[in-house]
């Protein structure tokens, strides 16, 4: 079963502006992660925030997470071609340490 | 630092049919999972081993799907026999946990599995 929903599903934004992408998750974790997947490979880590953390900053990333929310955050700063790519967010569960992904943001930067 | 290495890339074979994905994980991590990836949606965890045994599996179709880490390194995932739903992506992942008690997982290319 997926763990976090992200939202939205698909998002197209022009080249510069910066793009935000949600997840909303269940149950308690000890921390969320962000993962891009470029079309027909595999997934790379982008950023990891620990439960005890509200906000991490990773180069034009922004990662926020409101544990009473059960929600994160995404933010891409300046948007280039090459971020065109599938965004995901993982959660750490506490109660077993396993990863697991939502659905996914497609995200298409448009020249 | 060598990443997560899969064989093979692509597998086209047809409907009943079997098939074997093999992984060999980061050197030292102990932990090991296994997950589909249908297109358009996100990887669903199918086993999760620590070391060589089992964590979880109950995401598996044990009917018909079955894994082994033997050695408590490399890894094989067996479907038999393939049905058209099981096209996918077969993602291997190896992770560690840090002594913050968090675990970052490290994947590979996957594998394309089409079933005709």
């Amino acid at each position: 079963s997926q763990q976090g929903e992200e939202d939205p599903q698909a998002l197209s934004i022009q080249e510069g502006e910066n793009a935000t992408m949600n997840c909303s998750y269940k149950t308690s974790i000890n921390n969320l992660q962000w993962y891009r997947q470029n079309s027909g490979r595999g997934l790379v880590h982008l950023i990891l925030i620990r439960s005890n953390e509200r906000e991490k900053h990773s180069g034009r990333l922004r990662v926020t997470l409101d544990t009473s929310k059960k929600s994160s955050s995404l933010l891409i700063t300046a948007s280039r071609a090459a971020d065109t790519a599938s965004y995901f967010c993982a959660t750490d569960a506490t109660s077993a340490s396993k990863i697991i992904f939502g659905s996914g943001t497609r995200l298409s930067i448009r020249p | 630092e060598a990443g997560v290495a899969q064989s093979p890339r692509y597998k086209i074979i047809e409907k009943r049919q079997s098939v074997a994905f093999w992984c060999n994980p980061i050197s030292g991590h102990a932990t090991l999972y296994w997950y589909q990836q249908i297109l358009g949606q996100g990887p669903k965890l199918l086993i999760q081993f620590q070391n060589n045994g089992v964590v979880d599996d109950s995401q598996l179709p044990k009917d018909r799907f079955s894994a082994e880490r033997l050695k408590g390194v490399d890894s094989t995932l067996k479907i038999q026999p393939a049905k058209l739903e099981d096209s996918a992506v077969y993602l291997c992942a190896s992770s560690f946990i840090d002594r913050a008690m968090n675990t970052e997982a490290f994947f590979g290319q996957g594998t394309r599995l089409t079933v005709v």
